[in-house]
This record gives C-alpha cells, structure tokens and sequence, in this order.
C-alpha cells in the first residue's frame, strides 16, 4: 500500500491568484501518477498522468511537474478563478498495479 | 451522454439491510473499478474487472461485500448485511486495456447507513 501525502489540506485564494499544491508518494516501485479534480456533486475528473521523471504537463492554467526520483509532484494553477474550486486529488499507481492509491486530496476555495 | 453511469445517486438503508448498486461504464472499456470514499479521504480502491474476471480484490473488500461483472458490461456491488461503517460514497471507473490507464469516474453511489 502507497503512502500519499496531500498538503495543504485546504486553501483558500483570492480570485487571479496563482497558487500550487504537492502530492509526496513513495518513489520505489513507481509506476504512473495521475492528477484528478474533484468538484462537489460532479464526477473526478482526470486532468493529468504522468510517467516520466522530469515531466510537465499543461491543460490550460492548470500545470504540473513530476520527480519519480525523489517522490513528488506539484500543481499549479495560475489566475485562479471561481470555477477553479474543488478538490484536488493525486494517485500513484505501482509498477503491476492498476488500481489508483489517492491522497486526501486538496480541497481550493477561490473567492471572487 | 457516453460517460460512466451510476444508480442510485443516493440510498438510505437501516442496517442490516442489503444493498445493490450497479456501474455502467464507458462502453469500449473493458477495465472496471469500484472504490469508496470516507468523509475526508480520499477514494479507497476496492476491486477491479478485466471483462468479466474480477482479478484484484482490496482486503477492505469484506465477506459481506461482492462485486460482479457477468457479461464485462455493467457491474454490480452488492452489500450485505450493512453496518454504519458502510456509509460513504461508492465510485466505479472505467478505463481502456493499456499501459497507462486513465480511469474515467461516474458521478458515485452514496450511501448512508441508519
């Protein structure tokens, strides 16, 4: 079982702020890390999965770095906007696995 | 809509009650997960399907709990006898066969346990 930190907890931003989370998961062993957002009474959304140390991603505002080597990943998002708020949920997958091990998650509160 | 379906949206039960929910997923996959979410965690892996062959189980997976997949179409999660500790939110996902497997979520079962 991977053990996935999530931090902060929780934030809350003014809109056009930019700001990013971390997801810290165990580097042996790693397979694929997958970034998901999560608004309330909606489905998860994939946003991200990642493979390859040194890797980034872009969907829009939404960014994210990847370190396989020392077990973390961040996500940015720049000029927050309301629409932005949900929770955000990391996943590790290990190498011969397929289920997603997510952390708490970080819950963004934008605020117009 | 083409994204994964789930019913009930929402059960009320009393404990002890049995309990059935049923999964609709993408209909080109053939991966399919079930997990469960506790009031602040995040999402729990509880079992996963190759077509019909369930091929991974969590140990969180109880006695009282089964899962089917009989045509590798939809699936049921089925919870017997239910205790108040069953109350959470039970999401099924669905993905292609591939090496990086992005799982698509339905919007979730929650149950609470009276």
């Amino acid at each position: 079982i991977l053990n996935v930190e999530q931090s902060p907890q929780s934030l809350h931003v003014q809109e056009g702020d930019s700001t990013n989370f971390t997801c810290s998961f165990p580097s042996s062993n790693f397979y694929a890390l997958h970034w998901y957002r999560w608004e309330t009474a909606k489905s998860p959304e994939a946003l991200f999965v990642m493979t390859l140390n040194g890797d980034e991603k872009k969907k829009g505002r939404i960014s994210a770095t990847l370190n396989t080597k020392e077990g973390y990943s961040y996500l940015y998002i720049k000029g927050s906007q309301p629409e932005d708020s949900a929770t955000y949920l990391c996943a590790p997958v290990g190498a011969g696995s397929y289920q997603l091990t997510f952390g708490k998650g970080t819950k963004l509160s934008v605020i117009p | 809509d083409t994204g994964v379906s789930q019913d009930p949206r929402h059960k009320i039960t009393k404990r002890g009650q049995n309990v059935t929910f049923r999964c609709d997923p993408i209909s080109e996959h053939n991966r399919l997960y079930w997990y469960r979410q506790t009031l602040g965690q995040g999402p729990e892996f509880l079992t996963y399907f190759q077509n019909e062959a369930q091929l991974e189980k969590s140990r969180l997976l109880s006695d009282r709990f089964s899962a089917e997949r009989p045509k590798g179409s939809f699936s049921t999660l089925e919870i017997q006898r239910t205790e108040q500790g069953d109350s959470a939110m039970y999401l099924c996902a669905s993905s292609f066969q591939g090496a990086i497997g992005e799982q698509f979520f339905g919007p979730g079962t929650r149950l609470t346990v009276l």
